[in-house]
């Protein structure tokens, strides 16, 4: 399977502290996104990163990439209740008019207040 | 508008029932998608649509038929499904080319009885 892999599976923190998930992949991508779900519900696009870039921001995201260890990682500052959710990272590979975003495994986060 | 229509919510449908799920969006994008989402697992891609042909089909049983009538309407017709087809299923909107992040309806909860 291609499947992405994504650690921990289950993330429990309070309220203001950080909260770092980690994603592996197996094949050379041409992007890679982070989404949120809530209740098993639709999922929320967070942030793309290109293959060519290293890091990116948006307001409390903090996303890292590398290519060379087909990894990546979404950092959330200053945690809220509301963060409490499922959280995915997918990726996109392939040849133009054959791609599709692959997801990982996902990572569920639980704020405490 | 920014968002990804689906209907019905919740579906409940018996073995020997036909049913569809709809899929419906305004924003231009020309490339359709629907996946499929056990519960506490990531979605799996099903079929993809771009410039209303389809494009992938990732091995889904002829029980489901995905139909693209124009380029903003996405049907997923259900025909003798059986009770592990049960699932969230969502339809998801881009721009084509996987260059930009998806959008992602609110998915529609079927059980098969």
């Amino acid at each position: 399977s291609q499947q992405g892999e994504e650690d921990p599976q289950a993330l429990s923190i309070q309220e203001g502290e950080n909260a770092t998930m980690n994603c592996s992949y197996k094949t050379s991508i041409n992007n890679l996104q982070w989404y949120r779900q809530n209740s098993g519900r639709g999922l929320v696009h967070l942030i793309l990163i290109r293959s060519n870039e290293r890091e990116k921001h948006s307001g409390r995201l903090r996303v890292t990439l590398d290519t060379s260890k087909k990894s990546s990682s979404l950092l959330i500052t200053a945690s809220r209740a509301a963060d409490t959710a499922s959280y995915f990272c997918a990726y996109s590979a392939g040849d133009t008019g054959r791609r599709a975003l692959t997801f990982g495994s996902g990572t569920r986060l639980q704020v405490q207040p | 508008d920014t968002e990804v229509t689906q209907t019905p919510k919740h579906l409940v449908m018996g073995m020997t029932n036909k049913k569809s799920l709809k899929c419906e969006q305004h924003m231009g994008h020309r490339a359709m998608y629907w996946y499929k989402q056990k519960a506490k697992k990531p979605p799996e891609l099903m079929f993809v649509y771009s410039y209303e042909k389809l494009s992938i089909n990732e091995s889904v049983p002829s029980r489901f038929s995905p139909e693209c009538p124009n380029s903003s309407l996405l049907n997923l017709h259900l025909h003798a499904l059986q009770p592990e087809d049960s699932a969230l299923y969502l339809c998801a909107s881009s721009q084509p080319q996987g260059s930009g992040g998806y959008t992602f309806g609110s998915g529609t909860r079927l059980t098969v009885v």
